[in-house]
């Protein structure tokens, strides 16, 4: 049982470029959501997920987009990366929707240049 | 939309004397939940509170919930050097599943 994984745990990437933040749980969690953390911040909501084909927007989603094919995985995509989304990137897990999260990964640490 | 202030966003104590924190909400609040992040770490899930007036205990850790079910509290009993990190609360609105988060509060312990 690993709990939340998150890959990869450290990214530096180009203004403009794309790429994909995975996120899988093993604990057959119906609930799960990504953070952002800017520094000395706290976290806000990007995306959330309450199942397997449904998501739906936070406080902050523009620029990444999200899918739920199924229940452990739910990636986020950086379409078009911007310096603005330099941040440390939290999935967070929970095993239903009125559950709070509950356990996060380590946390993907994004650098864009 | 929610906005959740956490006051104070810094403490820094002595080891051994008490630290509060507190959330405050501009809406009624269906739950609330805190967490304790250490430097370089990811949130860790502490407690949730779900009734108005809810009291909870965790050792020398007491969690209190608003009788309006606006405002929480958390409150650390003769600190110590452990209990470094930044104290955030969670809150969802009714009949939504968006976890907002509040601006925490970082406590500093001085041994």
């Amino acid at each position: 049982n690993a709990g939340v994984t998150q890959t990869p745990k450290f990214q530096v990437l180009k203004t403009g470029q794309s790429m994909t933040l995975q996120c899988a749980q093993d604990m057959n969690h119906e609930y799960m959501s990504w953070y952002r953390q800017d520094p000395g911040m706290g976290l806000r909501l990007i995306h959330y997920s309450v199942g397997a084909g449904i998501t739906d927007q936070g406080e902050v989603p523009n620029g990444y987009n999200v899918s739920r094919s199924t229940t452990e995985d739910f990636p986020l995509r950086l379409l078009s990366a911007a310096p603005s989304q330099t941040s440390v990137y939290f999935c967070a897990s929970s095993y239903r929707e009125e559950v709070q999260p509950q356990h996060f990964g380590d946390g993907t640490r994004l650098s864009i240049l | 939309g929610q906005q959740v202030m956490q006051i104070p966003q810094y403490q820094h104590v002595q080891e051994g004397e008490d630290f509060t924190t507190y959330c405050n909400s501009s809406t009624t609040l269906s739950n609330i939940q805190w967490y304790k992040q250490r430097p370089g770490g990811h949130p860790v899930f502490l407690i949730q509170l779900v009734k108005s007036g809810e009291v909870k205990k965790q050792k020398r850790l007491t969690f209190q919930f608003g009788e309006a079910k606006k405002n929480s509290s958390l409150h650390i009993t003769a600190t110590q050097t452990t209990d470094v990190g930044t104290y955030f609360c969670a809150v969802s609105t009714s009949g939504t599943y968006k976890y907002i988060f509040g601006t925490g509060t970082r406590l500093k312990v001085l041994a």
